[in-house]
């Protein structure tokens, strides 16, 4: 069966600091991957996704990157961090191509990021 | 994009309840998910249904596409079902342009007391 792991759990990093979060999906191969944003009150916004190595598409600018430099690997990064960048962020995965079996989305357990 | 509207935004109920949850949108749709999030955050898909009734346990749902809602149910309702339900959408006028791109609505927080 298909896991998604996601770390760290919780992380506090100051203002200015560099981030880096990690996904990584086993059991499936060339999975679309995702990563979102969930702020205070609750809604996901998407922030990049992904459909093979190397490839990224950003939904909003914003002070965030992503990488994909394995296959069932996706980072989320920041050069400097802001307060602003504070929020849950979940890494999601879904298998390739349309249709009920490939479209579910599968959320990993979230990192808690606190910029103080 | 499309619009994800989620009502009520609050729900308490006692335990053995019955709910109904309700996710309206703006536009068609391709893809339609609910999720429950608990209260560690931890988000599980529940249903794939851009169309059509499925059930699952105690939980079922009905999307009416023509009518741009979907209701999500949730019978005799149990302390380990509180937590952020959501909905997400796909709107077909951004099938092909952009992949897998879910809209979420803002939630219903239901909290099942004993």
């Amino acid at each position: 069966s298909q896991t998604i792991h996601q770390w760290p759990a919780t992380l506090v990093q100051p203002v200015g600091s560099p981030l880096s979060l990690e996904c990584t999906v086993e059991g499936t191969s060339n999975p679309n991957l995702y990563w979102y944003r969930q702020a205070a009150g609750r809604g996901l916004q998407l922030l990049f996704y992904s459909v093979g190595i190397g490839q990224i598409s950003s939904e909003v600018p914003q002070n965030l990157s992503a990488s994909r430099p394995q296959d069932r690997q996706f980072i989320l990064s920041s050069k400097k961090l802001l307060l602003s960048d504070s929020g849950f962020y979940l890494c999601a995965w879904s298998k390739r191509g349309w249709g009920p079996t490939n479209e579910k989305l599968f959320f990993g357990s979230g990192t808690q990021l606190s910029v103080l | 994009g499309i619009q994800v509207e989620q009502s009520p935004p609050d729900l308490i109920l006692q335990e053995g309840a019955n709910s109904t949850l309700r996710c309206n949108f703006s536009d068609s749709v391709n893809n339609l998910q609910w999720f429950h999030q608990n209260p560690w955050g931890q988000l599980i898909n529940l249903f794939y249904i851009p169309s059509g009734t499925k059930q699952n346990g105690r939980l079922s749902a009905t999307t009416v596409a023509t009518e741009r809602y979907s209701l999500l149910y949730i019978s005799s309702s149990q302390t380990t079902d509180s937590g952020v339900y959501f909905c997400a959408v796909e709107g077909m006028a951004d099938r092909g342009s952009t992949l897998g791109r879910l809209y979420f609505g803002r939630g219903t927080q239901l909290t099942v007391w004993p």
